[in-house]
Formats: C-alpha cells, structure tokens, sequence
C-alpha cells in the first residue's frame, strides 16, 4: 500500500511569488492535513479537509489556502510569499472524519524563499 | 486553552541507556500518537495509543488518559534513535494539537 505522496519534494521561490504543494492521501483516506514547520521548531497545524470541504485551519493569514479534489487529493498555496514561509511543509491523512484512526505523514516539501 | 506540553525538552544519552520521555495533554484525548522525527525531517509512526500501554520492541509507551498524561519509554538507545519526539493529541475527533518536542541525542 502506497503511503502518503507529496511533491515537490523540494521548491525554491522568491519573495512575492506563489507556491503550490500537493498531497496525495493513502488510498481509502479521505481526510487530508497540512502542517508547517520551520526550522527548529514544531509543528503548526495549517488545514483540515476532508470530504472535499475545508473543515478547520489554524492561526495562518488568508494567503494560505488549498482544496480537496474529488479523489481526495490536496493542493496547499501560498500567495505573496514572504521569507518567513521557509519551511518544511508536512501532509498527514487519516481515514475519515471523526474516525478513531492515526495521521500517517508524507516526507514534506521544503520550501525555500529568496 | 488546549495544551500538549512534553518534557525534558532536550535530553543526551549514552549509548545503551535507557530514557523516559512525558507529554501532559490539557484536556480529555480523543486519541494520541508518538512521533519520531528523523535528521532528514520525516515524521515516523511510532504508537498509536488514546490508552493503555503498547510495546515494539526497544520501545514502549503507556498513556493514563484520567490523569492526561503519556510516556515513551526508550531502552537500550542506539544512536540511530536520535532525533525528535513528538506527541499529539487529537481531543474532538478532528485535528491533532503537536506537543514542542524532546530532542534526543544519543552520544556512541
């Protein structure tokens, strides 16, 4: 069984430019998480989607955002990108919403601004 | 609020010690994970356990969800078992919250 996929695996932006992240959840998974971490430090919840609808996010400025595509698959942007959002950008998924299972994390995308 | 705190937050061990690692959750746990990141940053599975105690191997773990609080334990430690533990805590069924780490490094 196929584990969780991110891609790129790296990516270098300058400041002001967009990035695009993708995840690919296990199969049979349908809730999708993303995390960034920066440098030394731990991790810090981004977005929940599951079903195709964002459910939750954290405490991120609006030019975070993503989707879920019908075959539960998820794109994490950042627009206007600012030399703080260096980091290793962290996917998880898990079964279904509410579902009594474990996040299984893809390697990240290491994101490195100019 | 909701707090994950984990402790000690930077730990040194010799070669063949044995540790425990604590995480302190704020609130009834929905379900709880141990993590363990390596050098290259990837997030490894090491216990899945809301309760109870569970054993693979070197490691164990063991979380008393009345009393909120979880402990890795790590026996015999090999260098290769450096990096960073994290716990999280999932309290409504939804997101998990990160505790802040306890960086290990296992001198040979």
């Amino acid at each position: 069984e196929a584990g969780v996929t991110q891609s790129p695996t790296h990516l270098i932006k300058t400041r002001g430019q967009q990035a695009t992240l993708r995840c690919s959840p296990i199969s049979g998974h349908t809730s999708v998480y993303w995390y960034q971490q920066a440098l030394g430090l731990g991790l810090q919840f981004l977005l929940w989607y599951d079903e195709g609808e964002e459910r939750n996010r954290g405490n991120f400025p609006p030019r975070f955002s993503g989707r879920q595509f019908p075959n539960y698959s998820s794109e994490l942007n950042v627009n206007a990108l600012e030399l703080d959002d260096s980091a290793l950008y962290l996917c998880a998924s898990r079964g279904t919403m509410r579902s009594n299972q474990p996040q299984h994390f893809g390697d990240g995308t290491r994101l490195s601004i100019l | 609020g909701i707090q994950v705190e984990q402790s000690p937050p930077d730990l040194i061990l010799q070669e063949g010690a044995n540790s425990t690692l604590r995480c302190n959750f704020s609130d009834s746990v929905n379900n709880l994970q141990w993590f363990h990141q390596n050098p290259w940053g990837q997030l490894i599975n090491l216990f899945y356990i809301p309760s109870g105690t569970k054993q693979n191997g070197r490691l164990s773990a063991t979380t008393v969800a009345t009393e909120r609080y979880s402990l890795l334990y790590i026996s015999s430690s090999q260098t290769t078992d450096s990096g960073v533990y994290f716990c999280a805590v999932d309290f409504a069924g939804n997101q998990f919250y990160f505790g802040t780490g306890t960086s290990l490094t296992v001198i040979p």
